[in-house]
């Protein structure tokens, strides 16, 4: 089945000490998205990638980086974990940016520990 | 500023009907989705809605008045399962996509 797949689906880490999250998808989609959503709030949108354009919200801190080395593959790395970080990181895909549903797929999430 | 308002909670009783409201004020339109979010899972894709009127799926329908910035979701027959969160997003003029906290729909039986 095609789809999108995170790893790890826990991480614990050190405060301060570096994470990277991976996201793979199989739908061949364009658009991947990184959202960070803590309890009981909405999903926030860190970064997206139309094919290799990277995308970056003006408010999403400097100590998160992103990376799509191919269009299967998109990183999050957290350079510097503090504990305001702890949260679920959400991988999602869509099918193009702009008009149209373009419906979001998602990745069953990371699950950040910050100790 | 752009704002999406559902209410936090909701109790149904199984086998009945709930209707969670959503409410938006953001910079254009360029639709609405509903989402099931499941307790520590990702969100899946319920509804889409880009005119005004009722989309049925199923057991769920979801309605949508652009005039008002008001949608609602429509859950009939409920089941257990259904117990999740429901977020509710727009897209705005920029094709951005402004979402809800999500209501959280609590079913008894």
């Amino acid at each position: 089945d095609a789809m999108v797949i995170q790893n790890p689906r826990y991480q614990v880490t050190q405060f301060g000490k570096p994470v990277t999250l991976s996201c793979s998808q199989t739908l061949n989609h364009n658009v991947m998205y990184w959202y960070q959503q803590k309890s009981s709030q909405a999903p926030k949108l860190l970064f997206h990638y139309y094919d290799k354009d990277f995308n970056n919200e003006a408010d999403t801190p400097d100590n998160f980086q992103s990376r799509r080395p191919n269009t299967s593959f998109c990183f999050l790395d957290i350079r510097s974990p503090g504990l305001g970080d702890a949260a679920m990181y959400l991988c999602a895909t869509s099918t193009a940016s702009g008009s149209g549903a373009n419906v979001l797929t998602f990745g069953a999430g990371s699950r950040l520990t910050v100790l | 500023g752009q704002n999406i308002d559902q209410p936090t909670e909701m109790t149904a009783t199984e086998g009945a009907i709930v209707q969670i409201n959503c409410t938006y004020q953001t910079s254009g339109f360029n639709g609405l989705f509903w989402y099931q979010q499941h307790a520590g899972e990702a969100p899946t894709f319920l509804s889409y809605n880009v005119l005004d009127g009722l989309e049925e799926k199923g057991r769920f329908s979801s309605f949508l008045s652009r005039s008002k910035g008001y949608s609602y979701l429509l859950l009939k027959e409920l089941q257990m399962k259904d117990s999740a969160s429901y977020l509710c997003a727009v897209k705005d003029s920029n094709y951005q996509l402004i979402w809800g906290a999500g209501t959280k729909l609590i079913i008894k039986p």
